[in-house]
């Protein structure tokens, strides 16, 4: 049973690229959030979206960041142009509905570096 | 607005010694409540979960939590640490109904001295 799984792991990217993080859920969950975790910091909620639909976006920086769950293949995390305040390591996680939403599975992160 | 803090960022036990790492939250609603664990470099491991049931919580690896309401706490113990506990922690809250989105607290970094 794979659990959730993020690609790539780790990501360069020189300043003004686009930076493209997937996440692919666990089997049978519809719900996936991603989080941000800054150098020293806890994570940081960014988005949280079903199959084809965004719920709530209220983390997301309003430029520059995008997010989509599309009905067959994995959530992407977009990131256009970025800039050296982007690295940080990238988490997804995916919940069911069976479990009430209530417990949240962990992908291992992709670490964006921004050069 | 939910708010977790976590007193201590920087926690040291020796071997054998209890583990006890602090975590206060805020929230409007009663709240479900997590620590998770995270070895370097890796993503976060979920060691137990409060969701409104028995108010003393067991998770993996011998840890445990204990709701106080009263408090608006949720620490973390372990009555006999191993080398194996260095890692950071981190307390999150979430309220049912918001999409259950996790707000954390900034970690703890726990070192286990031999």
């Amino acid at each position: 049973n794979a659990g959730v799984m993020q690609n790539p792991r780790h990501l360069v990217r020189r300043r003004g690229q686009e930076a493209r993080l997937r996440c692919s859920p666990m089997k049978g969950h519809s719900h996936v959030y991603w989080y941000r975790q800054l150098p020293e910091e806890g994570l940081k909620f960014m988005v949280y979206l079903q199959k084809e639909n965004i719920i709530d976006e209220s983390g997301m920086p309003k430029e520059r960041f995008s997010a989509e769950f599309p009905k067959e293949g994995p959530s992407i995390l977009r990131i256009q142009q970025v800039v050296r305040g982007d690295s940080a390591a990238y988490f997804c996680a995916s919940s069911d509905e069976q479990g009430g939403l209530i417990e949240q599975y962990f992908g291992p992160g992709t670490r964006l570096t921004v050069t | 607005a939910q708010s977790v803090t976590q007193l201590g960022s920087h926690v040291s036990v020796s071997e054998g010694a209890l583990v006890l790492l602090r975590c206060n939250y805020s929230s409007s609603v009663p709240p479900y409540l997590f620590w998770y664990v995270q070895y370097p470099n890796q993503g976060l491991q979920l060691l137990l979960k409060y969701t409104s049931a028995a108010t003393l919580v067991k998770g993996i690896n011998g840890f445990e939590a204990e709701f106080k309401k009263s408090e608006t706490s949720f620490h973390l113990t372990k009555p006999s640490a191993h080398m194996s506990d260095a890692a950071e922690y981190f307390c999150a809250v979430s309220e049912k109904g918001s999409g259950n989105k996790l707000v954390f607290g900034a970690g703890t970094i726990l070192r286990v001295k031999s």
